[in-house]
Formats: C-alpha cells, sequence, structure tokens
C-alpha cells in the first residue's frame, strides 16, 4: 500500500536560514509526487510537482527514487513561507488518488 | 475560469443525524474527489467520481456515499454521524490524466455533539 510520511511536525527557521522538509514515501511503481501548501485561512493549493520539475517561490523538491525521498527545499526562507506543507503522491498504483502525508507547519521567525 | 466551491463552510449535527456537503467542480474539470481532514492531520481520500461514476474509494465505511451530476458537481452524503466524523471536508477538481493538478476547495467545518 501507499504511504507518505513527513517526519517532522513542526520547523522553525529565521528569516533567511535555508528550510527542508523531509518526505518519504512507499509505493508500487514509478508514482507522482506532490507538494501542496495551505497558508493561514485559505485552501490548499499545489505548489510544485515532480514531473514539472520548476521551482515555486524559490522551492525545489528533487525525486530520489533509491531513498524513496522528495525532500522540499528553500534556500533562504521568509517570513511569507510560514504555512502548512503537505506532501503527497499519486499513481496507477494509488488508484489515481492523492495520498497525504501528514504535514509540516513551518514557522518562519523574523 | 470559477475554482472549487464548497457549501455550507460550518455545520452543526447531532450524532446519528445525516448530512449532505455540496461540492461544485472547477469549470472544465470532470473529476472529483472527497477528502477528510481531521484536526491535525493530513487529508485522507474519502472516494473520487469521474463522469458520475464512483472509480476509486479509500477506507471509509458505507455510511460515507456521494454522487457526481451531469454538470460534474458532487455531493458527499454522511449516515448515522459518529463523533469521530467531525472533521474538515475537502473537495477537490481535476481533468484527469497523468497531470494531476487538483485544485482544492475551501472545505466544510463538521462538527458532530
Amino acid at each position: 500500500a501507499q504511504r507518505v510520511t513527513q517526519p517532522e511536525k513542526l520547523l522553525s527557521v529565521f528569516k533567511g536560514a535555508p528550510v527542508e522538509l523531509k518526505c518519504n514515501y512507499s509505493y508500487s511503481g514509478s508514482p507522482e509526487l506532490f507538494w501542496y501548501v495551505q497558508y493561514s485561512r485559505q485552501r490548499l493549493q499545489l505548489l510544485l510537482r515532480h514531473i514539472s520539475r520548476e521551482s515555486i517561490k524559490g522551492f525545489t523538491a528533487d525525486l530520489n527514487k533509491g531513498e524513496t525521498s522528495f525532500h522540499l527545499k528553500k534556500p533562504f526562507a521568509q517570513e511569507e513561507d510560514s504555512a502548512m506543507y503537505y506532501c503527497a503522491l499519486s499513481g496507477p498504483a494509488a488508484g489515481n488518488k492523492l495520498t497525504f502525508g501528514g504535514g509540516t507547519r513551518v514557522l518562519v521567525k523574523p | 475560469e470559477t475554482g472549487v466551491t464548497q457549501s455550507p463552510t460550518h455545520l452543526i449535527k447531532t450524532r446519528g443525524q445525516q448530512v449532505t456537503l455540496r461540492c461544485s467542480s472547477q469549470s472544465g474539470h470532470n473529476t472529483v474527489s472527497w477528502y477528510q481532514q481531521a484536526l491535525g492531520q493530513g487529508p485522507q481520500f474519502i472516494f473520487q467520481y469521474y463522469r458520475e461514476e464512483e472509480n476509486g474509494r479509500g477506507n471509509f465505511p458505507p455510511r460515507f456515499s456521494g454522487l457526481q451530476f451531469p454538470n460534474y458537481s458532487s455531493e458527499l452524503n454522511v449516515n448515522a454521524l459518529e463523533l469521530d466524523d467531525s472533521a474538515l471536508y475537502l473537495c477537490a477538481s481535476t481533468r484527469g490524466g497523468r497531470d494531476y493538478g487538483y485544485t482544492f476547495g475551501s472545505g466544510t467545518r463538521l462538527t458532530v455533539v
């Protein structure tokens, strides 16, 4: 069965410091991996997906199939990055549904 | 282009009652998924509808049921409500295909007392 694990419930960093959110997954086959973000009082929205290999708001994520990880990174955190971040996967073996991790709350301090 | 809209935004029900939550999918999207998000947890997949047929279901009992209409809007029905059903219920829609660009609604906060 597919599973997504985000080991950190809370990450607290200072503005300008690097931030890395960990995501590990289990899946039979080649999954589609995503990062979703939820800012305060806003709806869940897609941040980035691994197939597009793009950088959004300075965030990047690399799929490491050997380590079954999809960690999210940003070299210089900004206060507006404070939010809840969810890693998710999908794919045929998952019934094409999104399976989410438990989420990591990021707090960027001034 | 309108996004995903859900109604109502908040709801309080008594244990044992039934509830219907509604979702209007984003224009051009034919697939709708429902998720339950308990406090402090990530969203959990309930089921998905594609062209009015259920085409995927998570680990939820049969008292959770749904519908999708010809205009691709959807309903989530929960019978015999239990206290543990208290959660945020999210609806998400997509065009489908390999590029799973799900758009989420703001959710319905259900409280069962």
